[in-house]
Order: structure tokens, then sequence, then C-alpha cells
């Protein structure tokens, strides 16, 4: 069965310092991976996603995520963090093993604080 | 175009009272999703539609059902609310194994 472990409920940064949140995923299949972010009092808004094809995947808001088979991880990072980066990050894994249902299995949320 | 909307936005009860959860797409997908959201527990799935006509258990399933009304619609009822059931509710939907696409949200109280 597919499970995904955030690392860190919160991480703090400062403004313009680099962003890393750290997704760590279990999958018996080779899994889609996606990075969603949730602003204060909204729905969830998707990053970016991988599925297959290239390993270094980019997505809005300046943000990138990696996929590495070997570590079964799939990080998020950002270069410099700007103030409206300030929300939760959720990562998820699409239940593959249960056919084409399209089930999302997610991590428990890192919160990222920006100081000024 | 709206995507998913949810009715609706807030809700208080109280406990053993019923209530239904309202959500609608657009996007002509044919799956559709409840999740509830709990602090420090991320998203856990509720109940699923993969396809209109078709409804299945997610993780959480206990003291819920869902109706698939059409490929537009999926409701979720609460039967007798319990504190426990205390939540913020995402409805989404999306195509098979593609991004999901979030509805607002419905923040449910019981007392």
């Amino acid at each position: 069965a597919q499970s995904v472990t955030q690392l860190g409920s919160h991480v703090s940064v400062s403004e313009g310092a680099l962003v890393l949140l750290r997704c760590n995923y279990s999958s018996s299949v080779p899994p889609y991976l996606f990075w969603y972010v949730q602003y204060p009092n909204q729905g969830l808004q998707l990053l970016l996603k991988y599925t297959t094809g290239a390993t270094l995947v980019k997505g809005i808001n300046g943000f990138e995520a990696e996929f590495k088979k070997s570590e079964t991880s799939f990080h998020l990072t950002k270069p410099s963090a700007h103030m409206s980066d300030a929300a939760e990050y959720f990562c998820a894994v699409s239940d593959l093993g249960s056919g084409n249902t399209g089930k999302l299995i997610f991590g428990q949320g890192t919160t990222l604080q920006v100081k000024p | 175009n709206a995507g998913v909307t949810q009715t609706p936005k807030f809700q208080v009860l109280k406990t053993g009272q019923s209530m239904t959860l309202q959500c609608a797409q657009d996007m002509n997908h044919n799956s559709m999703y409840w999740y509830r959201q709990d602090p420090g527990m991320g998203l856990r799935l509720i109940y699923y539609s993969a396809s209109e006509g078709t409804t299945d258990k997610g993780e959480v399933p206990n003291g819920y059902n869902v109706s698939r009304l059409n490929k537009r619609e999926f409701s979720l009822r609460l039967e007798s609310a319990a504190p426990s059931q205390t939540s913020v509710y995402f409805c989404s939907s999306g195509q098979n194994t593609d991004t999901q696409y979030f509805g607002p949200g419905t923040r449910l109280t019981v007392l």
C-alpha cells in the first residue's frame, strides 16, 4: 500500500532564502506524485506533479521537485522564498495499486512560514 | 467555468442532527472524491466515485453516506452527526489518475 511522509510539520525561512520541503513515499508500483498548496481558508491548488518522464518537475510560482526513485523522495524546493509563499503544503501519491481510481494518499502537511 | 463548488461554506450542527454537503463540478470529470481535513492529519479520503453510477469507501467512511446524483454532482450525507465529525470537508474531481481539482471546503462544527 502507498503512503506519504512529510518531514517537519512546520518550516520557517527568511524571505529570499531557499525553501526545502521534504516528502518521502512508499509505493509498490511506479508512483504518480503531487504537491498541492493550501492558502488560509482556501481549497487545495496543484503546484506540480510527476507521472512519467523527466524526474525534475517545474511547477507554478517558481517551485520545483525532483523524483528520486532510489531515495523514494519527492522534495519540493524554491530558490528564493517570498512572503506570499506562506501556506500549507501537501505531498500526495496516487493510489495506483487500486486501479485507475485516482485516489490520493496525502502526507500530514507542512506549514511554511516566511519571515521578513 | 466555476470548477468545483461546494455548499454550504460553514455549518454548525448539534449532535444527532443530519445534513447533506453538496458538491458540483463543471469540468466533465469522471471521478469525484470527498475528503476530510483535520489538523496534523492531512486529508483523508471518505468516499469516492470513480465514474457516474459507482461509489466506494475510502479510508474513513464510518458515519457518512454518499450519492453520485449525476456526472456533475456528488453529495455527502451525515445521518447522525457526532462531535468527531467536526472537520473541514473538501470535494474534488479529476479524470482518473490525473490532477484533482478541489472545492473551497465546508467548515463543519458539531456541538
